[in-house]
């Protein structure tokens, strides 16, 4: 069966450190891979979507950028963090045609 | 372009009661319709798809969603509420052949006992 890891679950950061937010998944090949940020529990904002190795389309203009090193791990990262970076951040993969399966989620405080 | 609404930030049932969550979508050509469930501090989980054939779709939980084309809608529904169905629902739409979801803003179910 498949399975999706986000690590870390939670992490606090000052404003101009650094980030890397690592996904997973285990048992599918060639996935789509997604980011997105949710704000206050609400709606969900795409960042980022792969569709193979080294393919990165970036939906919003921003602070973030994103990697897909190999097949299945896509990595969220930040050169210097704002206090607006804050958020939860959700990765998920989904194959042709299908739902996508999300991960737990990194809770993310830029103080 | 393509979005999703739910016109309801907030709904209230009390236990036992049927609910409903409503979902509208705007998009070119025949979507693929999805609802989702998330739990505080944790990730969406998939309840339901609606893809072709039968437009009342069933999911996991005891959840069903009808598809509407003419009132391009795809309410989820449950005819009998549980304390532990209060969670926050997704309604999301993928436009055939497209890569990408498109999900609405959420509504928030209180079910009351």
């Amino acid at each position: 069966s498949q399975t999706i890891h986000q690590w870390p679950a939670t992490l606090v950061q000052p404003v101009g450190s650094p980030l890397s937010l690592e996904c997973t998944v285990e048992g599918t090949s060639n996935p789509n891979l997604y980011w997105y940020r949710q704000a206050a529990g609400r709606g969900l904002q795409l960042l980022f979507y792969s569709v193979g190795i080294g393919q990165i389309s970036s939906e919003v203009p921003q602070n973030l950028s994103a990697s897909r090193p190999q097949d299945r791990q896509f990595i969220l990262s930040s050169k210097k963090l704002l206090l607006s970076d804050s958020g939860f951040y959700l990765c998920a993969w989904s194959v042709v045609s299908n739902e996508q399966f999300f991960g737990p989620g990194t809770r993310l405080t830029v103080l | 372009a393509q979005s999703v609404a739910q016109p309801e930030d907030q709904v209230n049932v009390a236990e036992g009661n049927p609910l409903t969550v409503k979902c509208t979508y705007s998009v070119s050509g025949n979507p693929y319709l999805f609802w989702y469930v998330q739990y505080p501090n944790r990730g969406l989980q998939f309840l339901l798809k609606y893809i072709t054939g039968d437009n009342l779709v069933k999911g996991s939980y005891g959840f069903e969603a009808e598809f509407n084309k003419s009132q391009t809608s795809f309410h989820l529904k449950k005819p009998s509420a549980l304390v532990s169905d209060s969670a926050l629902y997704f309604c999301a739409v993928r436009p055939l052949g497209g890569q990408n979801f498109v999900f609405g803003p959420g509504t928030r179910l209180s079910v009351l006992p």
